[in-house]
């Protein structure tokens, strides 16, 4: 069955320092890999997506992710980390479930803190 | 464009009773998706309608249902509530082709929804 695993619940970072989230999904053919945010209160923000082509993805707001199909993997990547990316991040795939859907599994979430 | 809007924003229900919820798409999306977000289960797929048809379901009892109207509006039902149904409930749209290609969704503000 697909999944999606976001093996850290919480992380704290320092402002100014890097930021690595990591996601590992399950999937037998190539997924479609999303990234979203959301802050306290409000809806999905999609950072970015990789659907295919280049793995390197870049996104909104200075994230990037790249895909790796040999450790399935889609980690979010930020170099610099501000106090405004405190949120929770969400990663999903999406895939085709047997015929024709916009279907997205969801990880359980890693909420970011920053430290001034 | 506007975005996806969802109302009403916030509804308190009392066990027993039903509730319905309604989701206005992007403009020419015609794929509405909708979510359940829990604490304890996360992100989980409740259905997706597409040109008025219910066109893949998620692992959720009878109690909820769905539809979607010529506009692409949808609304979505929960009857006989019951407390663990208290969620935020996250629709969103998608500009899907109808083809079996995965489209990316754009989410609205969602409906919190506490039953007491």
């Amino acid at each position: 069955a697909q999944s999606v695993t976001q093996p850290d619940i919480h992380i704290t970072v320092s402002e100014g320092a890097s930021l690595e989230l990591r996601c590992n999904y399950s999937y037998g053919a190539t997924p479609y890999l999303f990234w979203y945010v959301q802050s306290p209160g409000q809806g999905l923000q999609l950072l970015l997506k990789y659907f295919s082509g280049d793995t390197l993805v870049q996104g909104i707001k200075g994230f990037e992710a790249e895909f790796k199909r040999s450790q399935s993997s889609f980690n979010l990547r930020k170099p610099s980390v501000h106090w405004s990316d405190a949120a929770e991040y969400f990663c999903a795939v999406g895939g085709n479930y047997g015929g024709a859907t916009n279907k997205l599994i969801f990880g359980t979430g890693t909420l970011l803190a920053v430290q001034p | 464009k506007a975005g996806v809007t969802q109302t009403p924003r916030y509804l308190i229900k009392t066990r027993g009773q039903q509730v319905t919820l309604s989701c206005s798409p992007i403009s020419g999306h015609r794929s509405v998706s909708w979510y359940q977000q829990t604490p304890g289960q996360g992100l989980q797929f409740l259905f997706e309608y597409f040109s008025e048809t219910q066109r893949n379901k998620g692992n959720f009892p009878g109690r909820f249902s769905g539809r979607q109207f010529s506009n692409s509006r949808s609304e979505m039902n929960v009857s006989t509530l019951e407390l663990g149904d208290s969620a935020l409930y996250l629709c969103a749209s998608s500009p899907t082709s109808g083809r079996a290609l995965y489209n990316e969704q754009f989410f609205g503000p969602g409906t919190r929804l506490t039953v007491l």
